[in-house]
C-alpha cells in the first residue's frame, strides 16, 4: 500500500525567506502528484499537479518538482509572505479511484 | 465554472439525527469522491461514485452511512443516526478520471450536538 510521507510536520520561518517542503511516497507507479493547500477550517486548494512523465511544475513563486525513481517530490516556496500560512499536503494518485494523502506540513512565516 | 459545490457548509444535528450533504462536481467531471476528516487528522477516503454507481465504498463505515450520485442532482452523503464521533469536516472532490487529479470542495463542517 502506498504511503506518503511528508517532512518536516511543522516549519516557521521569517518572512522573505525561500524554503523547501518535502514529500516521499513509497510506491513509484504513480499517475501524477498534487500539491494542495489548506488553510485553518477550510477545504483544500490544489497548488501544482504534476504527472508522472513530468519533473517540475511552476505557478507563481511556487515550483514542485518529482523524482519518481525516489519516490520524492519538493514544493519550494520563493520569498515567503505570511500569507503564505497554511497547512500544504502532497497526494499522489495511483489508480482512477486511489489518492494518497501526506500528513501534511504546517507552515508558518511570521511577518 | 463554479468549481465542487458543497453544502450545507456548517451543519448541526443532534445525536440521533440525519444529515445529508451534498456535493456538485465540477462541469464535465463524472468521477465523485468523499473524503472525511476528523479535528487534526489529515483526510481519509470513503466512498468513490460515478453516475448511478458506487464504484469503492470501503473507506465507509458499514452502518448508518451511504452514498448515492443519481443520474440527475448533486451527489449525497447520507449519515443516519448521527452520534458525536461523526463530527468531522465531510470533502468532496471531482475528478474528469484518468490522471488529472482532483479538485476539492469547501466541505461540510458537521457537528453533532
Amino acid at each position: 500500500k502506498q504511503e506518503v510521507t511528508q517532512i518536516p510536520a511543522a516549519l516557521s520561518v521569517p518572512e522573505g525567506e525561500n524554503l523547501v517542503l518535502n514529500c516521499s511516497f513509497t510506491d513509484s507507479a504513480i499517475y501524477n502528484l498534487q500539491w494542495f493547500r489548506q488553510d485553518p477550517g477550510k477545504g483544500l486548494t490544489s497548488l501544482l499537479l504534476i504527472q508522472s512523465s513530468q519533473r517540475e511544475q511552476t505557478s507563481g513563486r511556487l515550483n514542485a518538482s518529482l523524482d519518481k525513481s525516489s519516490g520524492r517530490s519538493t514544493l519550494y516556496i520563493a520569498a515567503s509572505q505570511p500569507g503564505d500560512s497554511a497547512t500544504y499536503l502532497c497526494a499522489v494518485q495511483t489508480g482512477a479511484n486511489n489518492l494518497f494523502f501526506g500528513t501534511g506540513t504546517r507552515l508558518t512565516v511570521i511577518p | 465554472n463554479a468549481g465542487v459545490m458543497q453544502n450545507p457548509r456548517h451543519l448541526v444535528r443532534r445525536r440521533g439525527q440525519e444529515a445529508r450533504l451534498r456535493c456538485s462536481p465540477m462541469k464535465g467531471h463524472s468521477h465523485v469522491y468523499w473524503y472525511r476528516q476528523l479535528p487534526e487528522e489529515g483526510l481519509k477516503f470513503m466512498v468513490y461514485l460515478q453516475k448511478e454507481n458506487i464504484i469503492d465504498e470501503s473507506g465507509m463505515p458499514k452502518e448508518r452511512f451511504s452514498a448515492e450520485f443519481p443520474k440527475e442532482g448533486p451527489s449525497i452523503l447520507r449519515i443516519q443516526q448521527v452520534v458525536r464521533g461523526d463530527s468531522a469536516a465531510y470533502f468532496c472532490a471531482s475528478s474528469p478520471g484518468g490522471k488529472y487529479g482532483y479538485t476539492f470542495g469547501s466541505g461540510t463542517r458537521l457537528t453533532v450536538v
